[in-house]
């Protein structure tokens, strides 16, 4: 069975900094990830995904994210911090079509 | 499109009754799934269903719990009947394939509280 492994409950980071949360995965054959997040009282919202291709994956808002198949990483980045990327972001594995969601990252981005 | 829309958004219910949550799908998806959401086990997988017909139901706590979807536009969860433990947050999502590994659309949520 698939899982994703989120380590981090909270990241924080100045406004303005560079951003990183980060996600390790286990799967059997080929990994398909996605990024997505979460607002308050609303559902979740997709990112970006890695289905195959290149390494790097760019998303929505700026975000973009690093599949690493030797560390079976899949680590969320943004170059400069918004006040407005504060929120809760899920990474997830695709296994026959569900996902199976890690715990989450709250980013709380500061002034 | 509206997106995918789920009602009540709110539901407050007493242990031992009946509730149902709805969900209309995005046009033209073929796959609907049913999440729910608390701190202590996050987001887990209930059911999901490939034009209308249920594929994995393993996810379903138990006997209680229970789904449908009679078109390709409307699904249902049922808990019958419903106990304290019930209380979350139940997303529905749906997804197209014409393309593979397609994205996920969420609705906005059910909270259910029960008493």
């Amino acid at each position: 069975a698939q899982s994703v492994a989120q380590p981090e409950d909270q990241v924080n980071v100045a406004e303005g900094n560079p951003l990183t949360v980060k996600c390790t995965y286990s799967v059997s054959g080929n990994p398909y990830l996605f990024w997505y997040v979460q607002y308050p009282n609303r559902g979740l919202q997709f990112l970006l995904k890695y289905i195959t291709g290149d390494n790097l994956v760019k998303g929505s808002y700026g975000f973009e994210a690093e599949f690493n198949k030797s560390q079976t990483s899949f680590h969320l980045k943004k170059p400069s911090a918004l006040l407005s990327d504060s929120v809760l972001y899920f990474c997830a594995v695709m296994g026959r079509r569900a996902l199976t969601f890690g715990s989450g990252t709250r980013l709380q981005v500061q002034p | 499109d509206a997106g995918v829309i789920q009602s009540p958004r709110h539901e407050v219910t007493e242990m031992g009754q009946e509730v149902t949550l709805r969900c209309k799908p995005i046009s033209g998806h073929d796959y609907l799934f049913w999440y729910r959401q608390t701190m202590m086990r996050g987001l887990e997988l209930l059911i999901y269903f490939n034009n209308n017909v249920p594929i994995d139901d393993s996810g379903m706590p138990e006997d209680r719990f229970s789904a449908k979807m009679p078109n390709a536009s409307f699904s249902t969860l049922k808990i019958q009947p419903s106990e304290p433990r019930d209380s979350a947050v139940y997303f529905c999502a749906s997804s197209y394939t014409g393309r593979s590994y397609n994205e996920q659309f969420f609705g906005p949520g059910t909270r259910l509280t029960v008493l």
